[in-house]
C-alpha cells in the first residue's frame, strides 16, 4: 500500500486563490520531504526540500514567498500555493526517503492543479 | 553534461521481448540508485533500488550497476502492454536523500 499520501489529488482554483497540499508519511517518519512540479511531456522538477523543523531549501528560480512550505511534524509538509496564476497549473508531487538498509523515496499520489 | 543522462526514446519493444533501458551518471561518488516508472498522469513509482555493482532480480525486472563504467540498467523480460510508461533513473550520492533524476526514457510495448 502507499507508504506517502498527498492530499488533494486534484484541485481547481481561481487567479489569486490560494492552495494548499499536504505530504503525509504514512508509516515512518520523514525528517525531510521533496516538492516536485512536472509540466506534461517533462521530467520532474525539484521545487524545494522541506526539512522538519526549519526552513525549506529552495531550488533556484522557485519563488520562496510564493510557495510556501511548512514541515511542523515528522510525518507532515504542506505546501502552499500563493496568489495562484494559470501558470502555476501543474502536476505537483511530494516525496519522502525511508531508510530501510538502503534510501527509498517514495512518491504521493500528486496533485493535479489547475488554476482558472 | 548533464548528472544522470537516459535516451527520452521512445523506445518500442514487441510483446514478450526484453526492454533495455540504459542510464549514466557523472559522479563517482554516487552510492545508490532506482528505477521508477511513471504512468501519464500519475507519480512515480519504485520498481528497483540497487546499491552494489551487479545484478539484482526481482520478478521480470533485472536492474544492472557497473560503477567502473558509471553505468546502470533495468531489464525488463517478458515485457507487457502494461510496462508501457516512462522510466526514471534516479541516483543519489550522497546523505541528504536528495536525488539526481535522469529525464526518463518513454517504453511502449507493442502488442
Amino acid at each position: 500500500g502507499a507508504v506517502v499520501s498527498q492530499h488533494p489529488s486534484w484541485v481547481i482554483c481561481k487567479s489569486g486563490t490560494s492552495v494548499k497540499i499536504e505530504c503525509r508519511s504514512l508509516d515512518f517518519q520523514a525528517t525531510t520531504m521533496f516538492w516536485y512540479r512536472q509540466f506534461p511531456k517533462q521530467s520532474l522538477m525539484l521545487m524545494a526540500t522541506s526539512n522538519e523543523g526549519s526552513k525549506a531549501t529552495y531550488e533556484q528560480g522557485v519563488e520562496k514567498d510564493k510557495f510556501l512550505i511548512n514541515h511542523a511534524s515528522l510525518t507532515l509538509s504542506t505546501l502552499t500555493v500563493t496568489s495562484a496564476h494559470p501558470e502555476d497549473s501543474s502536476f505537483y508531487i511530494c516525496s519522502a526517503p525511508r531508510v530501510t538498509g538502503g534510501t527509498e523515496a517514495f512518491f504521493g499520489q500528486g496533485t493535479r492543479l489547475t488554476v482558472v | 553534461q548533464k548528472e544522470v543522462e537516459q535516451n527520452s526514446g521512445p523506445l518500442s519493444v514487441p510483446e514478450g521481448a526484453i526492454a533495455s533501458l540504459n542510464c549514466t551518471y557523472s559522479d563517482r561518488g554516487s552510492q545508490s540508485f532506482f528505477w521508477y516508472r511513471q504512468y501519464s498522469g500519475k507519480s512515480p513509482e519504485l520498481i528497483m533500488s540497487i546499491y552494489s555493482n551487479g545484478d539484482k532480480e526481482d520478478g521480470r525486472f533485472t536492474a544492472q550497476l557497473n560503477k567502473a563504467s558509471q553505468y546502470v540498467s533495468l531489464l525488463i523480460r517478458d515485457s507487457q502492454p502494461s510496462d508501457s510508461a516512462t522510466y526514471l533513473c534516479a541516483v543519489n550520492k550522497d546523505s541528504n536523500y536528495q536525488l539526481i533524476w535522469g529525464a526518463g526514457t518513454k517504453l511502449i510495448i507493442k502488442p
